[in-house]
């Protein structure tokens, strides 16, 4: 069975820094895609970056990258110049043919 | 424009009286889910369909029930709700990137 473990419940960060996310998976499949969702309070959820596993690049979006460590089944998320609307639940995810699986979040304060 | 839309947003219903969700999707893609998420916890997955095939999670209770009339529609039925069943109830579907596409939700609440 697959499985996603986020090991930091709660984070914050002053406005402007960087911040970082932690994710491990666990699988015995070598094709899949990671993602890293946010939830702001009350809101809908969103895709913040993807990472498909063939490919060794890092995934970028803006101020949000990845570090995707294959071998060590490590899937991190890294948060530059933190703004106040970067306060959110943060999700890890993997997903394999159609079954999507979640971690249990990382809420996320940004603090002016 | 929204792609994947939830109705009602919010459901207030009394215990042990059914209540139907909805869901569309504009993105004409296969595959739909369905989720359940309580306070602060991740999203755990109740049912998926890829086309018309129906898949439900092995630990989805039986008070919960989904029907899928056509590609657009998606619906989530819970037959005799409990106060347990009181949730946000999301709907997603997935795009050939593989990402998912979600809906605003809906919130049951349980008196």
């Amino acid at each position: 069975a697959q499985t996603v473990t986020q090991s930091q419940p709660e984070m914050s960060v002053q406005e402007a820094e960087t911040v970082t996310l932690s994710c491990t998976y666990d699988t015995s499949e070598s094709n899949y895609y990671l993602f890293w969702y946010k939830q702001p309070p009350s809101r809908q959820m969103i895709l913040v970056i993807r990472q498909e596993a063939y490919k060794q690049q890092n995934a970028t979006e803006n101020r949000f990258s990845v570090n995707f460590q294959k071998a060590a089944k490590s899937f991190s998320l890294k948060i530059s110049d933190s703004q106040l609307g970067d306060t959110a639940m943060y999700f890890c995810a993997f997903m394999q043919g159609n079954q999507f699986y979640f971690g249990t979040g990382t809420s996320l304060t940004v603090i002016p | 424009d929204a792609m994947v839309i939830q109705n009602p947003r919010y459901q207030v219903t009394q215990f042990g009286k059914p209540v139907t969700l909805s869901c569309s999707q504009t993105l004409n893609h296969n595959v739909m889910y369905w989720y359940q998420q309580k306070s602060s916890q991740a999203p755990k997955l109740l049912f998926h369909y890829y086309d018309k095939d129906f898949n439900n999670e092995a630990d989805t209770p039986d008070n919960f029930q989904s029907r899928r009339p056509n590609t657009s529609f998606c619906f989530l039925d819970i037959r005799s709700p409990g106060l347990g069943d009181a949730a946000m109830y999301l709907c997603a579907t997935a795009g050939t990137t593989g990402e998912l596409f979600f809906g605003e939700g809906s919130r049951l609440t349980v008196l």
